[in-house]
């Protein structure tokens, strides 16, 4: 049951253009959504989130896009920078009894940006 | 500040044998997550602590994996007997309880496992 799911694997795009990444959701108890940032051989980062009371946060050359009827959420990235070519995982919480509820991974999409 | 330390970061073994994994979280995060990334595929969420209570191993495959955190500090998950797909970058992740509703995850380098 793939409640979180990224459905391209790979994105190519020219530095200095748009990367739009997305991420769709089954599950309606969740309320809050991130963006992680892997390189090869590293953990995840923190990229970027967005609770479920707003529909857009932005963060520099990041913006994340929330659609909750649609249970759609997307990442603009805007100037792409060769920097970025990393692979970008999309994430999802729900209401725990504790802080720190646990994160529903999507399967990933590899940016790659070219000179 | 240093981050969430793993090790060792690589390790090959053959089905059935045994092996455990090591997590020092960054210092002052009470919460700590096990995670297990099999390739082409997101992290899924093994077994999560409180301190050193557990508080989530809904995830975690009871008959072969175990994991404790005596001390509320560092972790160990073991794998006994292992089997061929458990080959997966195991992922260890920390937070620090500052009474959000969500606290963000800061994850180690991982240990890549691959059982021959």
């Amino acid at each position: 049951d793939q409640q979180v799911k990224q459905n391209s694997p790979s994105l190519s795009v020219q530095e200095g253009r748009i990367s739009i990444l997305n991420c769709d959701y089954t599950n309606s108890m969740f309320d809050y959504f991130l963006w992680y940032k892997k390189y090869p051989a590293e953990g995840p980062t923190f990229l970027i989130s967005i609770s479920s009371i707003k529909d857009k946060n932005e963060d520099g050359r990041f913006t994340v896009f929330l659609n909750k009827s649609a249970k759609h959420l997307s990442l603009h990235i805007v100037p792409s920078q060769p920097g970025d070519s990393a692979v970008y995982f999309c994430a999802a919480s729900s209401p725990g009894e504790t802080s720190g509820s646990r994160l529903t991974f999507g399967e990933g999409t590899q940016l790659t940006v070219n000179p | 500040e240093a981050g969430v330390a793993q090790s060792p970061r690589y390790k090959i073994i053959e089905k059935r044998q045994s092996v455990a994994f090591w997590c020092n979280p960054i210092s002052g995060h009470a919460t700590l997550y096990w995670y297990q990334q099999i390739l082409g595929q997101g992290p899924k969420l093994l077994i999560q602590f409180q301190n050193n209570g557990v508080v989530d191993d809904s995830q975690l495959p009871k008959d072969r994996f175990s994991a404790e955190r005596l001390k509320g500090v560092d972790s160990t998950l073991k794998i006994q007997p292992a089997k061929l797909e458990d080959s997966a970058v195991y992922l260890c992740a920390s937070s620090f309880n500052s009474g959000r509703v969500y606290n963000e995850q800061f994850f180690g380098p991982g240990t890549r496992l691959t059982v021959l």
